[in-house]
């Protein structure tokens, strides 16, 4: 099946500053991403749609100003967490819609992020 | 009532049994269904889409009922390697094509 690799996997960091995470298809080109943040325990949470060459599209309750996310090419989404707090830690993850004739439109995602705030 | 919802169990069967899965999803305009699995403190990795005619992948078998609006997983002769959380997703499909996941079913399968 298609890739998709997210970077780091694990970061830690203290509060205030920011984080940027990287999520990249590796052999496919996706126009739209999505952001997920898990967490311990509970279900994934959609984020944000993250749209190559537009704005992302954020759910209800998610900030914007806080979540910036960056949609450049057609395979690479960041997410950057700015002023992090320890609220902010989890498990964030990133997915990727890829096209495939056996099987139509597949969600693949990255291996995820663990964010700690200290 | 939520857009996608499953039994979050835990299911916990002894090696070698059947169990199976349910997801409702509420809005009837949705176009496509996927069953994925969710290792603990892992990524979610696809099992299987669902089709309408229903399908199989060796001890897998999904199927969709689109009057009732759910889709099932059956797993027959449980591994133990078979513990995890299975996450039932729905794609509404459209131009936005949104995707929602279930909270997911955590199975259990004990020696």
């Amino acid at each position: 099946g298609a890739v998709v690799s997210q970077h780091p996997s694990r970061v830690i960091c203290k509060s205030g500053t920011s984080v940027k995470i990287e999520c990249r298809s590796l052999d496919f080109q996706a126009t739209t991403m999505f952001w997920y943040r898990q967490f311990p325990k509970q279900s994934l949470m959609l984020m944000a749609t993250s749209n190559e060459g537009s704005k992302a599209t954020y759910e209800q309750g998610v900030e914007k100003d806080k979540f910036l996310i960056n949609h450049a090419s057609l395979t690479l989404s960041t997410l950057t967490v700015t002023s992090a707090h320890p609220e902010d830690s989890s498990f964030y993850i990133c997915s990727a819609r890829a096209f495939q004739l056996s099987s139509g439109n597949t969600i693949y995602f990255g291996e995820g992020s663990w964010l700690t705030v200290v | 009532r939520k857009e996608v919802e499953q039994d979050p169990g835990p299911f916990n069967v002894p090696e070698g049994a059947t169990v199976a899965f349910n997801c409702t999803y509420s809005n009837s305009a949705s176009q496509s269904f996927f069953w994925y699995r969710q290792d603990c403190r892992k990524e979610p990795k696809l099992l299987m889409s669902v089709y309408s005619s229903g399908n199989e992948d060796g001890r897998f078998t999904a199927q969709l009922n689109r009057a009732s609006q759910y889709i099932s997983l059956l797993i027959r002769d449980s591994k133990l390697s078979d513990s995890a959380t299975y996450l039932c997703v729905v794609n509404r499909g459209g131009g936005y094509q949104k995707v929602t996941f279930g909270t997911g079913t955590k199975l259990q399968v004990i020696p």
